[in-house]
């Protein structure tokens, strides 16, 4: 049962170009969602998150993108640079804030090229 | 910047045995979770640990795990009789409150053999 979904388990990119990264999720229980990198042999590491409040939320380079409607989530990076290069994960949490455990999606890996 | 240690960065065990992984969440985190990713797959949630006590955890969590606050300091995972499908990247996370942003550790690879 995958409550949250991305698609495109790789995309790449040239340097200084925009990378969009998709996910869909089933659960409308879902009112929180964030974004993780992972590098190899590391763990996720936060990189930005929205309410289900918003639908939009932006941090430096980094833009996330919320349609309730369709549920579908993205994140835009804007430049891309070779450092960005790693895998991303979409996660969901909800039920009114009183569960804490995130639902993962598989993941995405980018590839940023010089 | 604080962060979520864990140790240690490899297990390797044999089938059957027990196993302690240990974490150290972010010292003003009231929240402690688990994860693990099976190699190739999604991570997936175990555990969540508020107050001393369990307060979510999902099918995989049967009873050949546990989780431990000992001290004021760790949060550990147990698994009592290691099955070769155990083998996987176990996370620690922690959060200030349920909900919020959760923050990781890098992970304990374990082998069971």
């Amino acid at each position: 049962d995958q409550q949250v979904k991305q698609n495109s388990p790789s995309l790449s990119v040239q340097e200084g170009r925009i990378s969009i990264l998709n996910c869909d999720y089933t659960n409308s229980m879902f009112d929180y969602f964030l974004w993780y990198k992972k590098y190899p042999a590391e763990g996720p590491t936060f990189l930005i998150s929205i309410s289900s409040i918003k639908d939009k939320n932006e941090d430096g380079r980094f833009t996330v993108f919320l349609n309730k409607s369709a549920k579908h989530l993205s994140l835009h990076i804007v430049p891309s640079q070779p450092g960005d290069s790693a895998v991303y994960f979409c996660a969901a949490s909800g039920y009114g804030g009183s569960q804490g455990n995130l639902i993962f999606g598989k993941g995405t890996k980018l590839s940023v090229k010089p | 910047e604080p962060e979520v240690t864990q140790t240690p960065s490899h297990q390797v065990t044999q089938m059957g045995q027990e196993v302690i992984l240990r974490c150290v969440p972010i010292s003003n985190h009231l929240y402690f979770y688990w994860y693990r990713q099976i190699l190739g797959q999604k991570v997936e949630f175990l555990v969540s640990f508020y107050n001393n006590e369990i307060s979510e955890k999902s099918e995989i969590f049967d009873d050949q795990f546990s989780v431990e606050r000992p001290d004021g300091s760790n949060f550990t995972l147990k698994i009592r009789s290691t099955k070769l499908e155990d083998s996987a990247m176990y996370f620690c996370a922690s959060s200030e409150q349920a909900g919020s942003i959760q923050y990781f550790g890098a992970g304990t690879r374990l082998s069971v053999l």
